[in-house]
């Protein structure tokens, strides 16, 4: 199994560009979720969702837009970049909420100039 | 609010001395608490949670409710234990049920 899968890996964006960080889980999993990781400030959340249609903010939403068309997959939308969002993201997904352990991708390193 | 707090941003120690990685939480609950590791060029993985009661790799973990702490603690570390280590808790909170991290301690362990 590919567990949780990222892409791309690395990406450097000019601010007011769009894009999309990918995130796919074969492991049928309900939740997934969206955190960033700066330096002194952990993980934190961005949006996440608890099944096929359903997501929800986190903690830092603004700039980023998600959707969650099936459970497999879970895209993650920069919709104008900016150099705040210069970070690294991860992905994660677990069976449930109430589950506990979660899956991460590798992570995706991006770099906004 | 839930709310996890690491108050080391870097710890360093010798191979072979005890360590103790500190983590405090608030939650208004009975929350569900566990240490995530991310060692260098590798994913975020789960070292262990309080429920399991179990020891991972020399690790120990032990929830004291009462002064809201879970800290992580290791007899004799050793240089492969150097790595980014995540308290977290996972509860209900402003954004549902859901996990939340603490900012981390960067683990190096001295040869």
């Amino acid at each position: 199994n590919a567990g949780v899968t990222q892409t791309p890996k690395f990406q450097v964006l000019k601010t007011g560009q769009s894009m999309t960080l990918q995130c796919a889980q074969d492991m049928n999993h309900e939740y997934m979720s969206w955190y960033r990781q700066d330096p002194g400030m952990g993980l934190r959340l961005i949006h996440y969702s608890v099944g096929a249609g359903i997501t929800d903010q986190g903690e830092v939403p603004n700039g980023y837009n998600v959707s969650r068309s099936t459970t497999e997959d879970f895209p993650l939308r920069l919709l104008s970049a900016a150099p705040s969002q210069t970070s690294v993201y991860f992905c994660a997904s677990s069976t449930g909420l109430r589950s506990h352990v979660l899956t991460f991708g590798a992570g995706s390193r991006l770099t906004v100039l | 609010a839930q709310r996890v707090t690491q108050p080391e941003k870097l710890l360093s120690v010798f191979k072979g001395a005890p360590v103790e990685l500190k983590c405090n939480y608030s939650y208004s609950g009975s929350p569900e608490l566990f240490w995530y590791v991310q060692y260098s060029r590798q994913r975020l993985q789960l070292l262990l949670r309080h429920i399991s009661r179990e020891s991972i790799k020399g690790f120990t973990a032990d929830l004291n409710k009462g002064e809201t702490s879970f800290h992580l603690k290791k007899p004799f570390a050793q240089e492969e234990d150097s790595a980014m280590y995540y308290c977290a808790l996972s509860g209900r909170g402003n954004y549902g049920q859901n996990f939340v991290f603490g900012p981390g301690t960067r683990l190096s362990v001295l040869p």
